[in-house]
């Protein structure tokens, strides 16, 4: 089964900087694709960005962007230019397409602060 | 466009009681998913409808949990019998097709079993 790891449960960054949450993940599929959701307070879960496995390329957001390394299992996210709207929980998910589902394993999340 | 929505958004319920969970995802989209989420975790899995045919209900916890889509849009996720280790959020998500796309995820319905 995958299994996805976010090691970072809380986290806090200054309006303006930079921060990156890390995501690991451990599967033994080739085709695949990663996802970061974001979880405001009270409210639903909005898609950050997606990556499809078979990609090179790492994908890019606006001012999100992710660092996806497959051999290493790994799929960080990095918010530039800080907002205070980005205080959020923030979940990396995994997800394998299979004829029958195409269901989501989710991280345990971070919880972002951006401070002013 | 709509977005996916939930009823109701809060419920509280006495262990016991039995409750049903709406979810209207959004029009045309083949898959709806079925997601718990506890506390403080990332939401786990309990279903998977592709039109009306439930493909996948292994994440369900118990034959307590029972999900229908009759018509292949709007469906119901309904808990008899709740007990407290029920109270959760729980999350309607719907994709256009099957293979790789985008979730998009309802607001939830927050349950409290007392």
């Amino acid at each position: 089964a995958q299994t996805v790891t976010q090691s970072q449960p809380e986290m806090s960054v200054q309006e303006a900087e930079t921060v990156t949450l890390s995501c690991t993940y451990d599967t033994s599929e080739s085709n695949y694709y990663l996802f970061w959701y974001k979880q405001p307070p009270s409210r639903q879960m909005i898609l950050v960005i997606r990556q499809e496995a078979y990609k090179q390329q790492n994908a890019t957001e606006n001012r999100f962007s992710v660092n996806f390394q497959k051999a290493a299992k790994s799929f960080s996210l990095k918010i530039s230019d800080s907002q205070l709207g980005d205080t959020a929980m923030y979940f990396c998910a995994f997800m394998k397409p299979r004829y029958n589902n195409n269901d989501m394993r989710f991280g345990a999340g971070t919880r972002l602060t951006v401070k002013p | 466009g709509a977005g996916v929505s939930q009823s109701p958004r809060y419920k509280v319920a006495k262990r016991g009681q039995d409750v049903a969970l709406r979810c209207d995802p959004i029009s045309g989209h083949v898959s709806l998913f079925w997601y718990q989420q506890a506390l403080g975790q990332g939401p786990e899995f309990l279903t998977y409808f592709q039109n009306e045919a439930q493909l996948d209900k292994s994440g369900l916890p118990s034959d307590r949990f029972f999900a229908e889509r009759p018509e292949g849009s709007v469906s119901t996720l309904k808990i008899q019998r709740t007990q407290q280790e029920d109270s959760a959020v729980y999350l309607c998500a719907s994709s256009l097709v099957t293979s790789g796309e985008t979730q998009y995820f309802g607001p939830g319905t927050r349950l409290l079993v007392l």
